[in-house]
């Protein structure tokens, strides 16, 4: 059972532009993380927000998170070559199995 | 330095045999994750761990088997009720619940 959704399923853009990347979700959190994965390797950590924050920062990387629309963006700026890479975002619920649910994710492809 | 590591990095499994991913981490995380990833698709889980001795099932753990004796090492098994094996295998660990996993390498499993 998928809970998260990113959208769009695939991005690409040129060098140094901003990439934005949404990711919705179903049932109440406790906290939504973003990962990255380069093609054929494991998942890296980005970035974890707690469900009673509303924004925060990671060097170029920017993460919102909206409960009342179950939704949050993953923005990151001046877009490098390097960051061409599939994103998923992650829940962490409130109740239920102790499990982090992720989305089907983003393929992001950054143009020089 | 601290991390997960999974072996092999390939694997190739001839119909109606069981073959064993090996999984190993150093971070002293209680938790450990097992997923399942197909090409183009995000993360379904297969089972996970809280803690030693004790393990859940996943979204799609039929044809899976786990154990966890030890904290540093969770094994998962693909027995030959599995019918559709040949995906890439993702193992994970986190201090506990709610909390950023570490990700190893994966290993690509074959079925020829």
């Amino acid at each position: 059972s998928q809970q998260g959704e990113e959208d769009p399923q695939a991005l690409s853009i040129q060098e140094g532009e901003n990439a934005t990347m949404n990711c919705s979700y179903k049932t109440s959190i406790n906290n939504l993380q973003w990962y990255r994965q380069n093609s054929g390797r494991g998942l890296v950590h980005l970035i974890l927000i707690r469900s009673n924050e509303r924004e925060k920062h990671s060097g170029r990387l920017r993460v919102t998170l909206d409960t009342s629309k179950k939704s949050s963006s993953l923005l990151i700026t001046a877009s490098r070559a390097a960051d061409t890479a599939s994103y998923f975002c992650a829940t962490g619920r409130i109740q239920g199995a102790q499990k982090l649910v992720f989305g089907q994710g983003t393929r992001l492809t950054i143009n020089p | 330095d601290g991390g997960i590591t999974q072996s092999p990095k390939y694997l190739f499994r001839k119909e109606g045999q069981n073959v064993t991913l090996s999984c190993e981490q150093n971070l002293n995380h209680d938790a450990m994750y097992w997923y399942r990833q197909d090409p183009g698709q995000g993360l379904r889980l297969i089972y996970y761990s809280q803690i030693v001795n004790d393990f859940q099932k996943g979204d799609i753990a039929e044809g899976y088997s786990v154990s966890r004796e030890k904290k540093e090492s969770f094994p998962l098994t693909v027995t030959s009720a599995q019918k559709n094996p040949t995906a890439f295998y993702l193992c994970a660990s986190s201090i506990r619940h709610n909390y950023g996993y570490t990700f190893g390498s994966g290993t690509r499993l074959t079925v020829v």
